[in-house]
């Protein structure tokens, strides 16, 4: 199987605090994981492509300072929102593909954040 | 206009009917198709891939037609664990997927 896990499942935040998401391959390593957001009744968008040992690359619009992506191992890549605002209140997915194995994207089951 | 459009639905059928999905995707250089499934509030879920000669897995099928950039998903036989979003999913290049917004289905005993 290819299995995806994130931490945390769902959080809740004051404004202006920073929050740290997780997204773990646990049975496989990816080169390559990307980063989703979101909103209800909207589709998922695409916020940016995380490299292990690279910098990320983000979709236009996505600021690259308030979404701080680390990709520092071939298991593990982080987004951190930092400077949290309500508007940031949304489903985060990650999603990662299996290094030789085709281009198949395994998702994330998702954190819930809520900035209050 | 979006890259890629679902009717939103949602999509009312009792269990045993056959119902059919149509998405359209605008970037005619998109190179690969995919239905996901996505339950309330859970990550999407790979359904199945789309291929221009049709695929079909159980009582699911799949037709891709280039030249109109249309895709289509078929669901014969509804069970009521059939009900969820359905999204249309195009990868235009370098592993990049666009989703659609997802057609929802409700399936009634």
């Amino acid at each position: 199987g290819a299995v995806v896990s994130q931490h945390p499942s769902r959080v809740i935040c004051k404004s202006g605090t920073s929050v740290k998401i997780e997204c773990r391959s646990l049975d496989f390593q990816a080169t390559t994981m990307f980063w989703y957001r979101q909103f209800p009744k909207q589709s998922l968008m695409l916020m940016a492509t995380s490299n292990e040992g690279s910098k990320a690359t983000y979709e236009q619009g996505v600021e690259k300072d308030k979404f701080l992506i680390n990709h520092a191992s071939l298991t593990l890549s982080t987004l951190t929102v930092t400077s949290a605002h309500p508007e940031d209140s949304s489903f985060y997915i990650c999603s990662a593909i299996p290094q030789g194995r085709g281009e198949t994207q395994y998702f994330g089951p998702g954190t819930r954040l809520l900035v209050l | 206009r979006k890259e890629v459009e679902q009717d939103p639905g949602p999509f009312n059928v009792p269990e045993g009917a056959t119902v059919a999905f149509n998405c359209t995707y605008s970037n005619s250089a998109s190179q690969s198709f995919f239905w996901y499934r996505q339950d309330c509030r859970k990550e999407p879920k790979l359904l199945m891939s789309v291929y221009s000669s049709g695929n079909e897995d159980g009582r699911f099928t799949a037709q891709l037609n280039r030249a109109s950039q249309y895709i289509s998903l078929l669901i014969r036989d509804s069970k009521l664990s059939d009900s969820a979003t359905y999204l249309c999913v195009v990868n235009t290049g370098f592993q990049k997927l666009v989703f659609g917004t997802g057609t929802r289905l409700l399936v009634s005993p």
